[in-house]
């Protein structure tokens, strides 16, 4: 069964650096998300991306965020200068069409990131 | 969104049927129903999804009265591995909210 892949599992890095967080969605797949969760805390939404644009983010993917489809398989979610509270497992997902709620989203196993 | 309300936590034993009820009484006609699995340490799965009736596939059953104002979902004879959280979803939206979920411990 096809899935979503995640790169890292896990990266440490020192508040006020960049982090880039790789995803390979399913192929045939044309829309991508970044959720993330908090320890212990529920799943968020982050952000939507759909030919070539952004088309929903939450109020928490501010200006210090960004996300890019560089090539035709890669989607990455960029970070560019990491706080405390930036720590947390970060899920990408993908789903063959929007209207996410009825149409099955796929997610990749996590990115764990633990700012210093 | 429709807002869904489903118990916080529950506890069963290996080999029960386990069924977790969500509430979701202001579901529009064109919503569907789905629930979502997570791990521990893991990204959500899905289990399920449903308009009306009764679903089935080979993991989970979903019910779905009449009213559409409630969905029950049945985890035929559970195992351990089975202790998980369990999200209902309803809408129709270009992104999932989750609530807290249904944290599900199963004991041996």
């Amino acid at each position: 069964e096809p899935e979503v892949t995640q790169t890292p599992s896990h990266q440490v890095t020192q508040m006020g650096q960049e982090v880039i967080l790789r995803c390979v969605p399913i192929s045939n797949h044309l829309y991508f998300y970044w959720y993330r969760q908090i320890l212990g805390q529920k799943v968020e939404f982050l952000v939507s991306f759909y030919n070539n644009e952004i088309s929903e983010k939450s109020e928490i993917f501010d200006d210090q965020f960004s996300v890019e489809r560089p090539d035709g398989s890669n989607f990455t979610l960029k970070i560019r200068s990491t706080k405390l509270e930036d720590s947390a497992m970060y899920f990408c997902a993908s789903s063959l069409q929007g209207l996410a709620i009825q149409e099955t989203q796929y997610f990749g196993p996590g990115t764990r990131l633990l700012v210093l | 969104l429709a807002k869904t309300t489903q118990p916080i936590s529950m506890d069963s034993y290996e080999g029960q049927e386990v069924n977790i009820t969500c509430s979701h009484n202001n579901i529009a006609t064109n919503d569907y129903i789905t629930w979502y699995q997570q791990f521990p340490s893991q990204g959500p799965r899905f289990i399920i999804q449903g308009y009306k009736t009764k679903v089935t596939n080979e993991v989970a059953s979903l019910f779905i009265p009449a009213d559409r104002k409630s969905s029950t979902l049945s985890l035929p004879r559970v195992s351990l591995s089975d202790t998980a959280v369990y999200y209902c979803l309803v809408g129709r939206d270009d992104k999932i909210i989750f609530g807290k979920g249904t944290r599900l411990h199963i004991l041996p």
